[in-house]
């Protein structure tokens, strides 16, 4: 059972479009929402993270939109370049807990 | 380059063998995660160790243990290796960052193959 659900599965944008990846999460005890950028024959790494008493949070081109009431979150990837080209995972950490549920990972190509 | 290291990158074997996968956390970390990522399933948590001690554990199946040394290094053991077992497994090591809780840093990971 997926705890984390993920989506698309991939996504091709143009260089300076915009890449949008949710995610939606049944449990209400999470309360931590990271999201993992991981490049081929590398492991993920942090890129950017939410907790759910704030609605958005950017960082760069990066940015998290969290909709509590509809228990879902996205990733927006603003003026997406080639070297953005990755796959990303959204993951969720409960209350209490340290260890991550991982969303099925989007792989993203950022076409020129 | 995350601090974690993981040892060896590859690792080619046969079912029904047993192999053991190194990890070395970042230099002050005390918690050791083990993720297995398989094409089907995606990023799985395995278990974690905190200063030597099982904090938690995920879908870790009884065939798979795992230890963390005094030295805070890792080691992930597969026995009785089925094909089903080939994927890659990543550790990951973490550091307490205020009100976000612990960070995850991952290392490069281990691809298994099991033929």
């Amino acid at each position: 059972q997926q705890q984390v659900k993920q989506s698309p599965q991939s996504l091709i944008v143009q260089k300076g479009g915009i890449s949008i990846i949710n995610c939606a999460y049944e449990n209400t005890a999470f309360d931590y929402f990271p999201w993992y950028q991981q490049f081929p024959g590398k492991g993920p790494a942090l890129l950017i993270a939410i907790r759910p008493d704030v609605s958005e949070k950017k960082e760069g081109r990066f940015t998290i939109s969290f909709n509590k009431s509809a228990k879902q979150f996205s990733l927006h990837i603003m003026d997406s370049q080639p070297g953005d080209s990755a796959t990303y995972f959204c993951a969720a950490r409960l209350t209490g807990a340290n260890n991550l549920f991982f969303g099925t990972g989007t792989r993203l190509t950022v076409i020129p | 380059d995350s601090g974690v290291t993981q040892t060896p990158k590859h690792l080619i074997t046969a079912t029904g063998q047993r192999v053991t996968l190194r990890c070395s956390p970042r230099s002050g970390d005390l918690s050791v995660y083990w993720y297995q990522q398989s094409l089907d399933q995606g990023l799985q948590f395995l278990i974690q160790y905190y200063n030597g001690e099982e904090r938690a554990k995920g879908n870790i199946l009884e065939r798979f243990s795992a230890q963390q040394f005094p030295d805070l290094h890792s080691e992930l053991n597969l026995s009785s290796l089925e094909l089903g077992d080939s994927a890659l497994y990543f550790c990951a090591s973490s550091v307490a960052q205020g009100d976000w809780g612990e960070t995850q840093y991952f290392g490069p990971g281990t691809r298994l193959l099991v033929l």
